[in-house]
């Protein structure tokens, strides 16, 4: 079945650096989604990509689909103590009802 | 607050009881999905809805989990005969017709002693 990878498990960063985290994929997807998750929260949708190769970026966050649609990265520049949280990526499940199978996530940390 | 709610958001229960948990998704979302997530794990796909027919579930399920949306609107999951293996955040998310995107409840928090 298809299977998503996050890499690295843990990223610890002082404020003002930068962050990237990947994910990879066994097979080729249709599309793919990034999530956050706060500490003692729930996952919180952030954006979905489709096309091949495509770039969106929201504010501090660059979100970057792979030309074969096998990988994806979000990059955080000048991390704030505020992006702390673990990001998820996730892509839709073997059927097209919209179920994800997600990543283990990255988890940030900021020392401020 | 139209988002997701679930109920409770948190149980303690010893091995071997039944428990239900209530998720009640946004309005006009047709779609209901049953996560379950450890530590240091994301979620997992438990078992979905489209209105009140399930139309999929995980394999990795057991027979001591049952799921119900009986109106199309609410939904809940029973775990029976509990297990410690059954703690763990049960996460409800929703979502409308032709989106991909789930909106996720805060999810109930399941231990088992």
């Amino acid at each position: 079945g298809q299977q998503v990878m996050q890499i690295p498990q843990y990223q610890h960063v002082q404020e003002g650096e930068d962050f990237t985290t990947y994910c990879n994929s066994s097979t080729t997807l249709s599309n793919i989604q990034w999530y956050k998750q706060r500490p003692g929260g729930h996952p919180v949708f952030l954006i979905q990509l489709v096309k091949s190769g495509e770039v969106k970026k929201q504010k501090r966050l660059t979100f970057q689909f792979g030309e074969a649609k096998k990988n994806s990265s979000l990059h955080i520049t000048a991390t704030q103590t505020t992006d702390v949280g673990t990001y998820f990526c996730a892509g839709p499940g073997n059927t097209n009802a919209g179920k994800s199978t997600f990543g283990d996530g990255t988890t940030l940390t900021v020392k401020p | 607050d139209t988002g997701v709610s679930q109920d409770p958001r948190h149980k303690i229960t010893k091995r071997g009881q039944n428990v239900t948990f209530r998720c009640d998704p946004i309005s006009e979302h047709n779609r209901l999905y049953w996560y379950r997530q450890t530590l240091g794990q994301g979620p997992e796909f438990l078992t979905y809805f489209q209105n009140e027919a399930q139309l999929e579930k995980s394999r990795l399920l057991s027979d001591r989990f049952s799921a119900e949306r009986p109106k199309g609107s609410f939904s809940t999951l029973e775990i029976q005969r509990t297990e410690q293996g059954d703690s763990a955040m049960y996460l409800c998310a929703s979502s409308s017709a032709g989106s991909e995107t789930q909106y996720f409840g805060p999810g109930t928090r399941l231990l088992v002693l």
